[in-house]
């Protein structure tokens, strides 16, 4: 079993529509949990942290279900600047900060 | 304004041919990151130093070294690539001061043939 698992899409979706990706995780130690948003070809970029208690940038939304070890980003009003892959990635408690990274789901915004 | 960067963003090399990349920063952040991201793939971490002190990952092949000769500067050199090693490189750097966010260089990308 991957230790953190994203559907890969794609999600084909029109400007406007609300979006949502699923992330799951193994490792129950697991402390810090992120968003990440990659562009193709382009590196990884921190999108959002996520909080137990849910947290909101703008249109996205992160949730954290510590119990379910599950996360989910929500993103509202979809630009077709969002088009990208999102990250789903986990940080395991320990001596060093050692992410581990979902393959990502990609997202295609179309007008 | 950059901050981490990468040399060279693409490199083409022969199957057995030794290759390095290269990998520096201005943020004088004490802690590398290797990450290998193949196509479609989540980034695997190869490799971290904290300052001089280098940690392999288990899984990593004995054909991955890596160099740090200063702060600023790290290296990845592949020993004898075979098809398999073709991926895109990422470094990271982080701030032990604020250990969970990592800067990614642009990467580079590595075909073999």
């Amino acid at each position: 079993r991957k230790e953190v698992e994203q559907d890969p899409g794609p999600f084909n979706v029109p400007e406007g529509a609300t979006v949502a990706f699923n992330c799951t995780y193994s490792n129950s130690a697991s402390q810090s949990f992120f968003w990440y948003r990659q562009d193709c070809r382009k590196e990884p970029k921190l999108l959002m942290s996520v909080y137990s208690s849910g947290n909101e940038d703008g249109r996205f939304t992160a949730q954290l279900n510590r119990a379910s070890q599950y996360i989910s980003l929500l993103i509202r009003d979809s630009k077709l600047s969002d088009s990208a892959t999102y990250l789903c990635v986990v940080n395991l408690s320990g001596g060093y900060n050692k992410l581990i990274f979902g393959a990502g789901t990609r997202l295609a915004v179309h007008p | 304004d950059a901050m981490v960067i990468q040399n060279p963003r693409y490199q083409v090399t022969q199957f057995g041919k030794p290759v390095t990349l290269s990998c520096s920063q201005t943020l004088n952040h004490n802690v590398m990151y290797w990450y290998q991201q193949k196509s479609s793939q989540a980034p695997k971490l190869l490799f971290h130093y904290y300052d001089k002190d280098f940690n392999n990952e288990a899984d990593t092949p004995d054909n991955f070294q890596s160099r740090r000769p200063n702060t600023s500067f790290c290296f990845l050199d592949i020993r004898s690539p075979g098809l398999g090693d073709a991926a895109m490189y990422l470094c990271a750097t982080s701030n032990p001061s604020y250990p969970l966010e990592q800067y990614f260089g642009p990467g580079t990308r590595l075909t073999v043939t």
